[in-house]
C-alpha cells in the first residue's frame, strides 16, 4: 500500500531534549516536505527536499534540521526543542510533475508534539 | 510576499445546502492550485487540483472548483453538502516562479443534519 509513515505519532518532551521525528514513503517520490499545523495559521512549510542530498528552507525553518540521505526517508530533527514548537507536524511526499514543481502531495498521519 | 487567503474561517451549514469556500492567491504568473481536506483526526487528502486546461475542475465526493485568473481565485463549491463533509478545507498554491507550495489558513466546515 502506498503511504507516508511518521513516527512517533505522539510525543511529549521537555525543553532542550533533542528529538527526531521520522518520515518514510514507499512511493519513490522525489519531493518530500515537513509542515507544522497550528490553529488559525494553517499549514506552514518547515523544510523541503527535491531529492537526495537536496534540502531547502520553507517558511518557518528556525529551530529545525532535516536530512535526506536516502530517497525514502526525511527525518525532522529538533536539536533543542522549545515550547513554541508544540504543534502538529505533517510529513508529505510528491512526484515532481514538471521539474521543479510538485504534483499531488501525500500526507503522513501527523505527529503531535508537546514541549514542556 | 506570496500568500493564499481563505476568508471564510468557519462555515456552518445544514445538510443539502450549497457550499462555496473562497480562496485567493497573490502570485503572478503560472500557478498550480490545490484543495485539500482534513477530516477530524485524519491527515490531509487531495480533493482536487488545477494545473492547466479547463478552469472548472471536478474532484472527489462531488466537489468542484473554478480557477478565475483575472480574480486570482480558486473557489471550492459543492451543490449539496452532507454531514460527512464536516472537515477542515485548505487551499494551496504553488508558483512556477518559486516552486514553493503555500497553504491558506484553512476553513472549518460544520454540516448539521
Amino acid at each position: 500500500e502506498a503511504q507516508v509513515t511518521q513516527n512517533p505519532r505522539y510525543l511529549i518532551t521537555v525543553t532542550g531534549k533533542k528529538l527526531t521525528v521520522t518520515c518514510s514513503q514507499n512511493m519513490n517520490h522525489e519531493y518530500m516536505s515537513w509542515y507544522r499545523q497550528d490553529p488559525g495559521l494553517g499549514l506552514r512549510q518547515i523544510y523541503y527536499s527535491m531529492n537526495v542530498e537536496v534540502t531547502d528552507k520553507g517558511d518557518v525553518p528556525e529551530g529545525y534540521k532535516v536530512s535526506r540521505k536516502e530517497k525514502r526517508n526525511f527525518p525532522l530533527i529538533l536539536e533543542s526543542p522549545s515550547p513554541n514548537q508544540t504543534s502538529l507536524y505533517f510529513c508529505a511526499s510528491s512526484l515532481l510533475s514538471a521539474l521543479p514543481h510538485t504534483d499531488t502531495q501525500y500526507f503522513g498521519p501527523g505527529t503531535r508534539l508537546t514541549v514542556l | 510576499a506570496q500568500s493564499v487567503s481563505q476568508h471564510n474561517h468557519h462555515v456552518i451549514l445544514s445538510e443539502a445546502a450549497s457550499l462555496e469556500l473562497g480562496c485567493n492567491y497573490s502570485y503572478g504568473g503560472t500557478v498550480n492550485l490545490f484543495w485539500y481536506v482534513q477530516y477530524p483526526g485524519q491527515h490531509l487528502q487531495l480533493l482536487l487540483k488545477y494545473f492547466s486546461g479547463d478552469p472548472l475542475v471536478k474532484g472527489i465526493k462531488g466537489f468542484e472548483a473554478e480557477f478565475i485568473k483575472s480574480k486570482f481565485s480558486f473557489n471550492l463549491r459543492k451543490p449539496s453538502v452532507q454531514w460527512s463533509d464536516t472537515a477542515e478545507y485548505f487551499c494551496a498554491a504553488e508558483s512556477y516562479n518559486t516552486d514553493k507550495l503555500i497553504f491558506g489558513t484553512g476553513t472549518r466546515l460544520q454540516v448539521f443534519p
